[in-house]
């Protein structure tokens, strides 16, 4: 069974650095770009770049680059988000998912990672 | 505000159909590319409903349908069943920005 496995709530404080992770499990992971989904308190969902771990190649988002690192280690079958330094506005749920259909079709979704970073 | 719009929110009855409506411009939908739905409840995984226009993954119940035309894609869900309730949205690719887009999200109450 394909399965996407993040994770647990992280708490931070402003200016703190982060990384969480995204293990894939169930089929061939190098195989398929990972995306990354992040979901602000009350809001939709904001597509913030994938990573193809098969080379590593990355892709981000306008409103993402500069601000997270997308990193993959192959051996472990696992995607990372990473940030140098939280703000207060990254509060939110953080989604992997698996590009399986052109387009950037989703076919199977983690079960998020809350972050939350408060003073 | 995105790209892809949809209604906030949409209602309907057990048993009955509701639509839900995802409408793009001509660097997205109109453009060609592929629609995909996901099905969300807060606090949970989302789940991929349907991808390439039509098509819906194994496990995925027939009820669950969706079309495109034009630089508009709509998602039909008939027999509403209360376990429908949930957040829907569409996500396709807009060549303008370069990147996969999501709608803004319809928020479906069976009532």
């Amino acid at each position: 069974e394909v399965q996407l496995v993040q994770s647990g709530a992280e708490v931070k404080k402003p200016g703190e650095s982060l990384k969480i992770s995204c293990q894939g499990s169930g089929y061939r992971f190098t195989a398929y770009w990972i995306a990354w989904v992040r979901q602000m308190p009350g809001a939709g969902l904001d597509w913030m770049g994938t990573i193809y771990p098969g080379d590593s190649d990355t892709r981000y988002s306008p409103s993402f680059q500069g601000h997270v690192t997308i990193s993959v280690d192959p051996s472990t079958n696992t995607a990372y988000l990473r940030w140098s330094s939280l703000k207060a506005s990254d509060t939110a749920f953080y989604y992997c998912a698996r590009v399986n259909f052109g387009d950037y079709g989703l076919d199977r979704w983690g079960q998020g990672t809350l972050v939350t970073v408060s003073s | 505000q995105s790209v892809l719009t949809q209604p906030p929110s949409v209602s309907g009855a057990p048993g009955q159909t509701v639509i839900i409506s995802c409408t793009g411009n001509s660097s997205n939908i109109g453009a060609g590319y592929d629609v995909h739905w996901h099905q969300h409840l807060p606090g949970t995984a989302p789940k991929a409903l349907i991808h390439g226009n039509n098509n819906r993954p194994s496990g995925v119940p027939e009820r669950f349908s969706a079309s495109k035309s034009g630089t508009s894609a709509s998602l039909a869900i008939s027999g509403l069943r209360a376990e429908d309730e949930a957040n829907y949205y569409c996500q396709s690719y807009d060549s303008s920005l370069s990147d996969s887009v999501f709608g803004g999200g319809t928020q479906l109450t069976v009532l």
